[in-house]
């Protein structure tokens, strides 16, 4: 069974440029969350996804980051513009059961200049 | 507020010994605790999870302690391989934020061969 895929692995961008993250959960997998994970630091979550509603983004910066899951499988989350702060691994997961058994992907690391 | 930590940063073992992680939690509303496993360049990895209601829970080569009266959690490993070398966090979904998991900041495990 594949696992959760991501896309790019690694993206350098100049700040205030936009940048986008592709992620394909796990086949079947209902619930798909977008964390962030600084150095040094654990996972922290920025928006879950129940089928294509969002049910929870309370942690997600609204004003630059954007986040869409259509049709309930795949997701993409953008960022415009890119802060330096911004700078970080974007982890994908997703779960099918039990909400804290998650499936992670390999993550996106994103260095913004 | 709510905060689950770590109390050794890093740990060093030689290989074949046994691995006591710890992690101390602030919130006593949890159903859950779980411990994650994420080597380099890699996402978290589900490896246990203990309901609050127990005291001990095993899996391979892994055991699980939850200490509830002074909010302490252990992940030991028995017989360290170099393959056990990652970060492993802690974490528990605070009954208020529904679904959602937080992590502690991780300790890293080094075996040494």
């Amino acid at each position: 069974e594949a696992g959760v895929v991501q896309s790019p692995r690694y993206k350098i961008i100049e700040k205030k440029q936009p940048v986008a993250f592709w992620c394909n959960p796990i086949s079947g997998h209902n619930t798909l969350y977008w964390y962030r994970q600084n150095l040094g630091q654990g996972p922290e979550l920025l928006i879950r996804y129940e089928n294509e509603e969002a049910v929870d983004d309370s942690q997600l910066p609204k004003d630059r980051f954007s986040a869409e899951r259509l049709k309930g499988v795949d997701s993409t989350l953008k960022i415009q513009p890119a802060e330096l702060g911004d700078s970080a691994v974007y982890l994908c997961a997703s779960s099918l059961v039990r909400f804290y058994e998650q499936y992670f992907g390999p993550g996106t690391r994103l260095t913004v200049t | 507020g709510e905060s689950v930590g770590l109390h050794l940063p890093t740990l060093s073992v030689q290989e074949g010994d046994n691995s006591i992680i710890n992690c101390a939690y602030s919130n006593s509303a949890s159903d859950y605790f779980i411990w994650y496993k994420q080597e380099s360049g890699k996402g978290p990895q589900f490896i246990i999870d203990i309901r609050s209601n127990m005291d001990k829970r095993q899996g391979q080569r892994v055991t699980v302690l939850l200490n509830k009266t002074v909010k302490h959690l252990s992940l030991q490993i028995a017989a360290t391989q170099p393959g056990d070398s990652a970060v492993y966090f802690c974490a528990a979904p605070p009954m208020e934020y529904g679904n959602k998991l937080v992590f502690g900041a991780g300790t890293i495990l080094r075996v040494k061969s």
